[in-house]
């Protein structure tokens, strides 16, 4: 069953403002990871939550786990268009070998100048 | 951190054939993973290739369309054999550096 699903699935927003994209879940995890993709190539490592955290801070993002809702969301402050990217939320299952991500659809943000 | 070569960046190839894509990393690791993201959709793992012993297929995918080798600590291929327009996709691999995952800038497939 897909894990990771998310919401919006585009976003467009101006410099400046704040983005926030959500992620939702459906089995038990170690932990869930942000990611960033930009122009279809290869994803980047942004933040990583673990089940026992609730929230967690890196620069301009902000992750938040919410484990009885299933449910993560990712914050970027003061957006710029250099954020423009597809980001997508990952989880690894319990039980699973650690390289084994479970991906969302992604959410594509568009960041006007 | 862990910098990957990833080759092809992109390929346009004919119905039937094979390709074989290849991806170096700067550092020895155990275990590198095979990933596919069709087109506008998420990435799904492919397989897990270890050093030494057979690679780990997830539920759908097949050794005898997706065969991995990996001879070394620091190298693998992964192989896409008779290859259909459905095998369009963005192919990337990846290690782990703790429980985060680093990627290559993967390969463009497209098939005619």
């Amino acid at each position: 069953s897909q894990q990771g699903e998310e919401d919006p699935q585009a976003l467009s927003i101006q410099e400046g403002e704040n983005a926030t994209m959500n992620c939702s879940y459906k089995t038990s995890i170690n932990n869930l990871q942000w990611y960033r993709q930009n122009s279809g190539r290869g994803l980047v490592h942004l933040i990583l939550i673990r089940s026992n955290e609730r929230e967690k801070h890196s620069g301009r993002l902000r992750v938040t786990l919410d484990t009885s809702k299933k449910s993560s969301s990712l914050l970027i402050t003061a957006s710029r268009a250099a954020d423009t990217a597809s980001y997508f939320c990952a989880a690894h299952a319990g039980g699973t070998s650690y390289g084994k991500l479970t991906f969302g659809q992604g959410t594509i943000l568009t960041v006007h100048p | 951190s862990a910098v990957i070569s990833q080759k092809p960046s992109r390929d346009i190839c004919q119905r039937g054939t094979s390709l074989t894509i290849q991806c170096q990393v700067d550092s020895q690791v155990t275990m590198m993973f095979w990933y596919r993201q069709q087109p506008g959709q998420s990435l799904t793992l492919i397989a897990t290739a270890n050093q030494g012993s057979e690679a780990t297929y997830e539920s759908g995918f097949v050794i005898d369309k997706f065969p991995i080798s990996r001879p070394n600590l620091t190298f693998s291929t992964l192989t896409v054999s008779n290859m259909s327009p459905e095998d369009s996709s963005i192919y990337l691999c990846s290690v782990g550096s703790g429980e985060k995952l680093f990627f290559g800038s993967g390969t463009q497939l497209s098939v005619l």
